[in-house]
């Protein structure tokens, strides 16, 4: 009955590969998000979904592409993987405008070597 | 985030209390937030405050906004070892239309037995 959950928890990979990453949630959110977390803790959006619409796209390299194919679900692909690329990725949701908080995913931890 | 700060660090004795403060800069924020996050886990929503609201109190937990010094800290009665995580601190501007979380760098919180 996870609420918000992403697959898969760890990822290692080489450079170059292409992977996805894969998010839903069964709380009746409108809104999903992708989060990026660096070694240092700091969570930096990059994308937001509304209904399956793209409202926010942060300054995030083309090489990532999100994917909605209904509102329950928000998939993270990524192209041609940097080192650089090595983070968390957290998934989260919530209803529009935010109210309530957002709930989140437990995180992919994406390892590029 | 640059637009929310927190203090990286906080190291109490177990049975204190603990107080994580956080100052943001938007004033038109609707609703800030204080996320913990557990090692290797997701964030986790602890509490929020409304932003006509100056206190707000859960069961340990003590939220408390002042709005003309765009402080919001968060202080943790009795705090346990179990309370040992980073707690993030997290605004939504009231820039109308659809919004996005700003979240703090996170403090990290040591409980000591």
């Amino acid at each position: 009955d996870t609420a918000v959950s992403q697959t898969p928890k760890y990822l290692v990979t080489q450079m170059g590969n292409d992977k996805s990453i894969k998010c839903e949630q069964n709380l009746g959110h409108d809104t999903m998000y992708w989060y990026k977390q660096d070694s240092k803790k700091f969570l930096k959006i990059m994308f937001s979904y509304n209904n399956k619409e793209l409202i926010i796209n942060e300054t995030v390299p083309n090489r990532f592409s999100p994917k909605s194919p209904d509102k329950a679900h928000l998939n993270l692909h990524i192209n041609s993987l940097e080192l650089g690329d090595s983070a968390v990725y957290f998934c989260a949701s919530s209803h529009r405008q935010g109210e309530g908080g957002y709930t989140f995913g437990s995180g992919t931890r994406l390892t590029v070597v | 985030g640059e637009d929310v700060e927190q203090s990286l660090f906080l190291s109490v004795r177990e049975g204190d209390s603990s107080v994580i403060n956080c100052t943001y800069t938007d004033s038109s924020s609707t609703y800030l937030y204080w996320y913990k996050q557990e090692p290797g886990a997701g964030l986790q929503l602890l509490t929020y405050i409304f932003s006509n609201m100056d206190m707000k109190q859960d069961q340990r937990l003590t939220v408390l906004l002042n709005k003309k010094d765009k402080h919001l800290s968060l202080r943790i009665a009795d705090t346990q070892t179990g309370d040992s995580a980073i707690y993030f601190c997290a605004e939504i501007p009231n820039s109308g239309g659809y919004q996005k979380v700003t979240f703090g760098i996170g403090t990290k919180l040591q409980v000591i037995p």
